[in-house]
């Protein structure tokens, strides 16, 4: 399989906290997004850093890709009950405009107010 | 716009029957994806389009077939389900153009083969 891994699995933090979840891959890649699924639904987009960036911020979201040691990490600061979801990263490795994406296995995040 | 819609929601099959989801989007967006969800497997790509009258397969496509014969539709068909095919299915799609475009995901099928 090329699914990229993360870890933790789970993670289980009091409000206002930070999380801090991380991804391994095992290719060279164009770029590495976040998403985050809320139970029941689909995924939604959080952010995107090519791979010539080294740290990328959105809000209280704050990414950072080691291309050496194929790694990125997700921190949400002062974490909220609603950030409550599961969190993917997802890779593009594809060449010739394919635009696939290798999804990682995923961190479930739970925020306890 | 309703963005990335997916029709059933839940379906419940018997082994050895068949059926199509349906994936619409009114993004006018080129590439279209199908994956399936397991527990503790994450995403993993089934066959997708980049472009209408194109499909190609992705890393899990045994026992499906899809087809994308209008720009805004992409079918996903199982011909003879197995219970092994027991998933969430989730549609996405996006822009055509460079690779630094998000997906968009519709709210996917949870289905069931006994």
């Amino acid at each position: 399989s090329q699914q990229g891994e993360e870890d933790p699995q789970a993670l289980s933090i009091q409000e206002g906290e930070n999380a801090t979840m991380n991804c391994s891959y095992k290719t060279s890649i164009n770029n590495l997004q976040w998403y985050r699924q809320n139970s029941g639904r689909g995924l939604v987009h959080l952010i995107l850093i090519r791979s010539n960036e080294r740290e990328k911020h959105s809000g209280r979201l704050r990414v950072t890709l080691d291309t050496s040691k194929k790694s990125s990490s997700l921190l949400i600061t002062a974490s909220r009950a609603a950030d409550t979801a599961s969190y993917f990263c997802a890779t593009d490795a594809s060449t010739s405009g394919t635009y696939k994406y290798i999804f990682g296995t995923g961190t479930r995040l739970k925020v306890l107010a | 716009n309703a963005g990335v819609t997916q029709t059933p929601k839940f379906r419940v099959l018997k082994t050895g029957q068949s059926m199509t989801l349906l994936c619409a989007q009114d993004m006018n967006h080129e590439y279209m994806y199908w994956y399936r969800q397991d527990p503790g497997m994450g995403l993993r790509l089934i066959h997708y389009s980049v472009g209408e009258g194109t499909t190609a397969k992705g890393e899990v496509p045994d026992g499906y077939n899809v087809s994308r014969l209008k720009k805004q539709n992409f079918l996903l068909g199982l011909e003879s389900a197995a219970p092994s095919q027991t998933s969430v299915y989730f549609c996405a799609s996006r822009m055509e153009g460079n690779t630094y475009n998000e997906q968009f995901f519709g709210p996917g099928t949870r289905l069931t083969v006994l």
